[in-house]
């Protein structure tokens, strides 16, 4: 069964570091998307992204985030300058119809983020 | 109002029982609900989505109620293996980002 993957797993970095996430989405799929859920809470939406271009974003994802998809297969969260409050798990999902109809979006396995 | 509201649980029943969750969500204009089960420090995954006619699926029925804006999840006959936290979750206004709820932790005990 086709599955979003996600690296690393873990990553520990020092505060003001620059991180970047690596997700590569099911293949045949258009809408990707980043979640993050910090320890104890709820998962919450960061991004939107469709045709190249984000589509919708959340107050979470300021200047400090930015995305990409520089290749055919991967889409990457980048955090410029990490904080201690961005420590979390950050999720990658993806789509096929996006918000075209009731769709069902599915989760990698995550990569856990420290900001040391 | 919290865009997607739980029981806060944690619910401890015993295997057999007959287990439900209940959710309410703020935005009228959602069209798209769904349950999600995330097991300890894993990823969402989807158990089922959620019509307004209302589904089952094996032993899990969902039911949507647009008027009262509530959604619930009904599990018959629980299973160890249905421990885990169970989210409601409803998609955001205008496109397809999902909101989530806070989840309701459920623990299935021999």
């Amino acid at each position: 069964e086709p599955e979003v993957t996600q690296t690393p797993s873990h990553q520990v970095t020092q505060m003001g570091q620059e991180v970047i996430l690596r997700c590569v989405p099911i293949s045949n799929h258009l809408y990707f998307y980043w979640y993050r859920q910090i320890l104890g809470q709820k998962v919450e939406f960061l991004v939107s992204f469709y045709n190249n271009e984000i589509s919708e974003k959340s107050e979470i994802f300021d200047d400090q985030f930015s995305v990409e998809r520089p290749d055919g297969s991967n889409f990457t969260l980048k955090i410029r300058s990490t904080k201690l409050e961005d420590s979390a798990m950050y999720f990658c999902a993806s789509s096929a119809l996006g918000a075209l109809s009731p769709d069902t979006q599915y989760f990698g396995p995550g990569t856990r983020l420290t900001v040391l | 109002r919290k865009e997607v509201e739980q029981d806060p649980g944690p619910f401890n029943v015993p295997e057999g029982a007959t287990v439900a969750f209940n959710c309410t969500y703020s935005n009228s204009a959602s069209q798209s609900f769904f349950w999600y089960r995330q097991d300890c420090r894993k990823e969402p995954k989807l158990l089922m989505s959620v019509y307004s006619s209302g589904n089952e699926d094996g032993r899990f029925t969902a039911q949507l109620n647009r008027a009262s804006q509530y959604i619930s999840l009904l599990i018959r006959d629980s299973k160890l293996s249905d421990s885990a936290t169970y989210l409601c979750v409803v998609n955001g206004r205008g496109g397809g980002k999902l909101i989530f709820g806070q989840g309701t932790e459920l623990s299935v005990k021999p």
